[in-house]
């Protein structure tokens, strides 16, 4: 089944803990990004990468990184998580860059930073 | 970033009746306009992908129009069911930027 795997689904930790959320997706899609959830707001881009070794920041990167090492994988890490970082975040892939092919998401990770 | 702005925020019909709603974005350089449906407690599902200008999709009850010209897509549900009961987000792109999100309609469909 073509899907687009995050994990964890639930995760809390604590201030400063470093964490990384795992995305897996095996449709062999080029273009991979972050999304996070807050509540009022729109899904903001966190990172992006358009192939193996090609990243870039979105709209909201400070305090994430990322890496695109193989081209199904593209774990977010959160070095030194804060609670500012609290969120639901959601990883897609798409068969290459954004605009006429639409996005796969994953189920999504809910991050409560204490 | 492209201002993006979705209306109403929420709906409440009657199972049955007819619906719809608006995005609106920045007419000039635009490129497509994706559309996507979230159920609670799942993942956004992608329903359209948008680029020309007149385009019409469909897709079961659903339905979308775009004018690129004026600036706004509208989304339309035929004889909503409680299982229409989601939020629907638009993104559009300009050019050189990025799909921008919405903050989305909440749909709910009383049965």
């Amino acid at each position: 089944e073509a899907q687009v795997t995050q994990n964890p689904r639930y995760l809390i930790t604590v201030t400063g803990k470093k964490l990384t959320v795992t995305c897996s997706q095996n449709m062999n899609h080029e273009y991979m990004s972050w999304y996070r959830q807050d509540p009022g707001l729109g899904l903001r881009q966190i990172y992006y990468s358009m192939n193996v070794e090609v990243t870039d920041k979105g709209d909201v990167p400070e305090g994430y990184k990322v890496s695109r090492k193989e081209k199904r994988n593209f774990p977010l890490i959160l070095e030194s998580p804060s609670p500012n970082q609290t969120s639901l975040y959601f990883c897609a892939s798409s068969l290459w860059e954004g605009s006429y092919s639409p996005l796969h998401f994953g189920n999504g990770t809910r991050l409560t930073v204490t | 970033i492209l201002n993006v702005e979705q209306s109403p925020q929420s709906l409440h019909v009657q199972e049955g009746d007819s619906t719809n709603f608006t995005c609106s974005f920045p007419s000039s350089n635009f490129y497509a306009l994706h559309w996507y449906r979230w159920e609670t407690a799942k993942s956004p599902e992608a329903l359209f992908v948008m680029t020309l200008n007149g385009d019409e999709k469909k897709k079961g009850r659903i339905s979308a129009t775009l004018n690129t010209k004026e600036g706004y897509s509208y989304l339309y549900i035929k004889g909503s069911q409680p299982e229409d009961s989601a939020t629907y987000l638009c993104a559009p792109k300009g050019g050189s930027e990025k799909l921008v999100f919405g903050k989305g309609t909440k749909l709910t469909v009383n049965p």
